[in-house]
């Protein structure tokens, strides 16, 4: 399967602890992003890199919230001192971008998280 | 800003009926649309796309028509199955941008 994969799946925690999640993006694209979904609601954008550079971080990233992608492959989404509002579906995309192209994002299967 | 305003839900049909489900969005230019699939637990997979006036998307069996006029993206599929019984997501991406814009999902219930 060479698709936008993510680990782990679920993730159960206490609040105030720290969590950290991982992207692994389709091999060849340049581009990738993190959004959160909450119940009921579609995604909601929150930053994206440009191989390891990260270009934008939306508003809802507050300062608990960390993103990296070193090597411009796969990527890292840490919460600090997590709170029971940070519970969530957080899904991971990527897409290749070139000249003439559409940007498609093709999207992973998410990493449900619960704060206790 | 730029916005999706897509029918609530949920939609309940009985096997081989036919489905609508309305899209209009708000943006400047000339923003590429397209459709999202949700089954229950997983993440979104991408169900049909277009990326200009009077386009028409397709994938198995859905289709929908780029109207600028209406700055609308109905989803259409002419006899739905029960395996087609998901969450819906209509999305936006601006000409030259970055991120995608959804709508909230439409969930649809197909029964046998």
């Amino acid at each position: 399967d060479t698709g936008v994969s993510q680990d782990p799946r679920h993730k159960i925690t206490k609040r105030g602890q720290n969590v950290t999640f991982r992207c692994d993006p389709i091999s060849e694209h340049n581009r990738l992003y993190w959004y959160r979904q909450t119940l009921g609601q579609g995604p909601e954008f929150l930053t994206y890199f440009q191989n390891e550079a990260q270009l934008e971080k939306s508003r809802l990233l507050s300062d608990r919230f960390s993103a990296e992608r070193p090597k411009g492959s796969f990527s890292t989404l840490e919460i600090q001192r997590t709170e029971q509002g940070d519970s969530a579906m957080y899904l991971c995309a990527s897409s290749l971008v070139s000249a003439g192209s559409v940007n498609t994002q093709y999207f992973g299967p998410g990493t449900r998280l619960t704060v206790l | 800003g730029n916005s999706v305003t897509q029918m609530e839900g949920p939609v309940t049909l009985s096997e081989e009926a036919f489905l609508t489900i309305n899209c209009t969005y708000t943006a400047t230019g000339y923003p590429s649309l397209f459709w999202y699939v949700q089954y229950p637990g997983e993440g979104l997979q991408l169900l049909l796309k277009a990326t200009k006036a009077d386009d028409k998307g397709s994938n198995k069996g859905f289709e929908a028509t780029y109207r600028k006029e209406t700055t609308s993206f109905h989803l259409e599929k002419g006899s739905v199955q029960v395996s087609d019984s998901a969450v819906y997501f209509c999305a936006l991406k601006s000409d030259g941008g970055f991120k995608t814009i959804f709508g909230a999902g439409t969930r649809l219930f197909v029964k046998a």
